[in-house]
């Protein structure tokens, strides 16, 4: 039972440029939503994908850009790169369609430097 | 963003000794989730809690949702070395599906 991956694991970006980062749910999950951990910090919620549409967002710009496709895998763009982006990007999926259960399983993340 | 308020932020212990570590929120939650976070890597499911008052093992992890809803504890019994990590407590609010997390607790043991 695959869980859930995540592409690349590292990536060095400049200032002003655009990322594009990807996730593989666990077999059998819908959904998919995306985090930003800061060094030191616990993840904070930037949106969540099901049905191929954003259900949710969080408090991030509209920078923050994403995507789910019909197997259920999600891509995670961000433009116009500043220092700050700087962070451990993680996916994490989880199974809406199945009612009450809320258990999200986290992929290893990206970890994303920006200079 | 809105945290959780964890506790302590880090703990330095004797292998073999107990953990307990809380987390407490000026609002409600309807579940609660408990993660270890190793280096490098992604947070792991350690433990879910839907109910209040529910109290929860895996193994040497024990967790309670609190009977106010606003609050949670963990405690590990009879550490090994390999439970070192960073432990999060994370909950989810009514039918939003995004987890609000703590700033983690730092656990190191001496061997």
């Amino acid at each position: 039972d695959a869980g859930v991956t995540q592409s690349p694991t590292h990536l060095i970006k400049t200032r002003g440029q655009q990322v594009t980062l990807r996730c593989s749910p666990k077999s059998g999950h819908d959904t998919v939503s995306w985090y930003q951990q800061a060094l030191g910090q616990g993840p904070q919620f930037i949106f969540q994908y099901y049905e191929e549409e954003e259900r949710q967002r969080g408090n991030f710009p509209d920078r923050f850009s994403g995507h789910q496709f019909p197997n259920y895998s999600s891509e995670l763009n961000v433009n116009a790169l500043l220092l700050g982006d700087s962070a451990l990007y993680l996916c994490a999926s989880s199974l809406l369609a199945g009612g009450p259960v809320n258990e999200q399983y986290f992929g290893p993340g990206t970890r994303l430097t920006v200079t | 963003g809105q945290q959780l308020n964890q506790s302590p932020q880090s703990m330095f212990i004797q292998e073999g000794e107990d953990v307990s570590m809380n987390c407490t929120s000026s609002s409600i939650f309807n579940t609660w989730l408990w993660y270890k976070q190793d280096p490098g890597e992604g947070p792991v499911l350690l433990i879910a809690l839907y109910k209040a008052g529910e109290l929860t093992s895996n193994g040497r992890l024990t967790a309670q949702f609190g009977i106010t809803r606003k609050d949670s504890f963990l405690n590990i019994s009879a550490s090994i070395p390999s439970d070192v990590g960073i432990y999060f407590c994370a909950g989810l609010r009514g039918r939003a599906q995004k987890l609000v997390f703590g700033q983690g607790t730092r656990l190191t043991i001496n061997p």
